[in-house]
């Protein structure tokens, strides 16, 4: 059973890179057949999708953040990563990483989701 | 402001039918399929509805997508105590390069 689990600092200062990796356990991230992406909430608001990427390493971005983002995959150690740069409070909120199958019409549906991992940015 | 417009609440009695509605643009839910995801309080999302109307393994018939032009429907028919939560739909838009958008999320009470 494919399990996936965030990891990194719960606390970033402000102007500085928030980093954070999503270790994938019980499946093999280089299987090709799902897209790996990042997706935040902040406190007692909705969904923001952030990116994904896919094995090869192609990504897509959610145009209100891809100035500042950056996801990579490292299939040797079954993880892929978020970097999201210059961080302001209102990059405050709990991160999801998730897949979605490479199938069509399922490309964006996310059948498994990681527990998330709080982030607060502040000095 | 979320690309796809969802009522903030809805609410009903145990037994009863509720759909909530999700309104989009040619861009998104115009041209691609809908997903609805169940969102208990602390947990992580759930995949409750892909691809318009198709369920995942394990999720109760008592829940049926719906899509028609622009504008898609969550139905949840025989309500129960435990479906309590918020429901969010969401769908790939295919302006910008694409990307995914979510509607704002629909909080769900049992009364």
């Amino acid at each position: 059973q494919v399990q996936l689990q965030e990891s990194g600092p719960g606390l970033v200062k402000p102007s500085q890179t928030l980093s954070l990796t999503c270790t994938v356990s019980g499946g093999s991230i280089s299987s090709g057949s799902y897209y790996w992406s990042w997706i935040r909430q902040p406190a007692g608001k909705g969904l923001e999708w952030i990116g994904r990427i896919y094995t090869s390493g192609s990504t897509n971005y959610n145009p209100s953040l891809k100035s500042r983002v950056t996801i990579s995959v490292d299939t040797s150690k079954n993880q892929f990563s978020l970097k999201l740069s210059s961080v302001t409070a209102a990059d405050t909120a709990v991160y999801y990483c998730a897949r979605a199958p490479t199938v069509k019409l399922q490309r964006d549906a996310f059948d498994i989701w990681g527990q998330g991992t709080m982030v607060t940015v502040s000095s | 402001q979320s690309v796809l417009t969802q009522p903030p609440s809805a609410s009903g009695t145990p037994g009863q039918r509720v759909t909530i509605s999700c309104s989009g643009s040619s861009s998104n839910i115009g041209s691609n399929t809908v997903n609805w995801y169940q969102q208990l309080p602390g947990t992580a999302p759930k995949l409750l509805i892909y691809s318009n109307n198709q369920r995942p393994s394990g999720v109760p018939d008592r829940f049926s997508g719906s899509k028609s032009g622009t504008s898609a429907s969550l139905a949840i028919s025989g309500l129960q105590s435990e479906d309590e939560a918020d429901y969010y739909c969401a769908a790939w838009d295919d302006s910008l390069n694409g990307h995914v958008v979510f509607g704002g999320g629909t909080k769900l009470t049992v009364l």
